[in-house]
């Protein structure tokens, strides 16, 4: 069954360094989503993306956040300079359509930020 | 209270016994979804219900939908040990964004 895949699984980093957080979404998906959840919160939005540019972003996704998809296959969360409150399991996700249809989301990227 | 919030937040079951869990959301949606996510993992889609649709089956899944109520409810029956996983509803508008739940950590006693 297809996956999304998600690298690397783990990530320690030092406060205000930049990251970056790799996802290959399932090839012939067209919406790519970025989610992350706090340890022991709810699973937050954070980005969609589709058509090469944003279709919708939170209140979470400031300056210090951006995406990309540098190629066919990649879809990239870059966090400029990390906080202490960055540290959570960041996911992508993929769809093949907008609505009415399950998303596909990868296993994860813890990011601790220290 | 947030869009997609479950209950119960926890429940302790044995193994072959049902487990039900419900979801209640504020806003008009689109649709309902439920995943499941076992501990440190990413989440896995369970079902799709839409807005026009009252109940919907997947295997040993039911899934109801009262948009009156704008409640839901996600029923497993005879449940397994491997069932054992966190499991949250999601729903989306118009744009596809899903909103979480906070979650409903099921236990099943083999």
């Amino acid at each position: 069954e297809p996956e999304v895949t998600q690298t690397p699984s783990h990530q320690v980093t030092q406060m205000g360094q930049e990251v970056i957080l790799r996802c290959v979404p399932i090839s012939n998906h067209l919406y790519f989503y970025w989610y992350r959840q706090i340890l022991g919160q709810k699973v937050e939005f954070l980005v969609s993306f589709y058509n090469n540019e944003i279709s919708e972003k939170s209140e979470i996704f400031d300056d210090q956040f951006s995406v990309e998809r540098p190629d066919g296959s990649n879809f990239t969360l870059k966090i400029r300079s990390t906080k202490l409150e960055d540290s959570a399991m960041y996911f992508c996700a993929s769809s093949e359509v907008q609505v009415n249809y399950g998303y596909t989301f990868g296993s994860g990227t813890r990011l601790t930020v220290v | 209270s947030q869009q997609g919030e479950e209950d119960p937040q926890a429940l302790s079951i044995q193994e072959g016994e049902n487990a039900t869990m419900n979801c209640s959301y504020k806003t008009s949606i689109n649709n309902l979804q439920w995943y499941r996510q076992n501990s440190g993992r990413g989440l896995v889609h369970l079902i799709l219900i839409r807005s026009n649709e009252r109940e919907k089956h997947s295997g040993r899944l039911r899934v109801t939908l009262d948009t009156s109520k704008k409640s839901s409810s996600l029923l497993i029956t005879a449940s397994r040990a491997a069932d054992t996983a966190s499991y949250f509803c999601a729903t989306t508008t118009s744009y596809g964004k899903l909103t979480f739940g906070q979650g409903t950590i099921l236990t099943v006693h083999p």
